[in-house]
């Protein structure tokens, strides 16, 4: 399934199926781009970033597409498993600003067994 | 990896009364730390850079004397949340940052009653 969305999107997909999370940024000089993991009540976790010289990078179950035409981020989970449920953040900074991050709004992944 | 630490997890205080939060990097120098603000099913908001050795840096729309910063060393920086009110309750979160990737903090909930 895919989100996009203003507001804090509810993203449900069944155990197994990929995931796909968008977010557009704001900034057309932020030339780093990292997603993060929230899991409720605690701080947000690192999952993998990009940047701008790339438009795809990929880890271990996670892709992150970066498309800066639309100011566009994505990040795609395969094979979604039910400790993917989070809400998951993308974040941009501009090399040199300080390590400032701004974030998106989010979007809450539940994965359904 | 790379470790931080924030302290309390949880609290609650009273109107009126000062609460201080802790942030420390525990295997790492950190001159610059970041506090955030987030709201129930909502994105995190950065508050104030930390600067160790000199004052911290607030956000537009962030009360300095309300929300008091202190880089003491380059492994703490603190936060006090002085003369709360209920609506001061929210979750925050520290994060610091080294030279490849920002690490957060567990968040501190805070509730005034």
């Amino acid at each position: 399934g895919e989100s996009v969305g203003l507001h804090l999107p509810t993203l449900s997909v069944q155990e197994g199926d990929n995931s796909i999370i968008n977010c557009a940024y704001s900034n057309s000089a932020s030339d780093y781009f990292i997603w993060y993991k929230q899991e409720s009540g605690k701080g947000p976790q690192f999952i993998i970033d990009i940047r701008s010289n790339m438009d795809k990078r990929q880890g271990q179950r996670v892709t992150v597409l970066l498309n800066k035409t639309v100011k566009h981020l994505s990040l795609q989970i395969a094979a979604t498993q039910p400790g993917d449920s989070a809400v998951y953040f993308c974040a941009e900074t501009v090399t040199g600003g300080g390590n400032k991050l701004t974030f998106g709004t989010g979007t809450q992944l539940k994965v359904e067994l | 990896g790379a470790v931080v630490s924030q302290h309390p997890s949880r609290v609650i205080c009273k109107s009126g009364t000062s609460v201080k939060i802790e942030c420390r990097s525990l295997d790492f120098q950190a001159t610059t730390m970041f506090w955030y603000r987030q709201f129930p099913k909502k994105s995190l908001m950065l508050m104030a850079t930390s600067n160790e050795g000199s004052k911290a840096t607030y956000e537009q729309g962030v009360e300095k004397d309300k929300f008091l910063i202190n880089h003491a060393s380059l492994t703490l920086s603190t936060l006090t949340v002085t003369s709360a009110h209920p609506e001061d309750s929210s979750f925050y979160i520290c994060s610091a940052p080294t030279h490849t990737e920002a690490f957060f903090g567990q968040g501190t909930r805070l509730t005034v009653v």
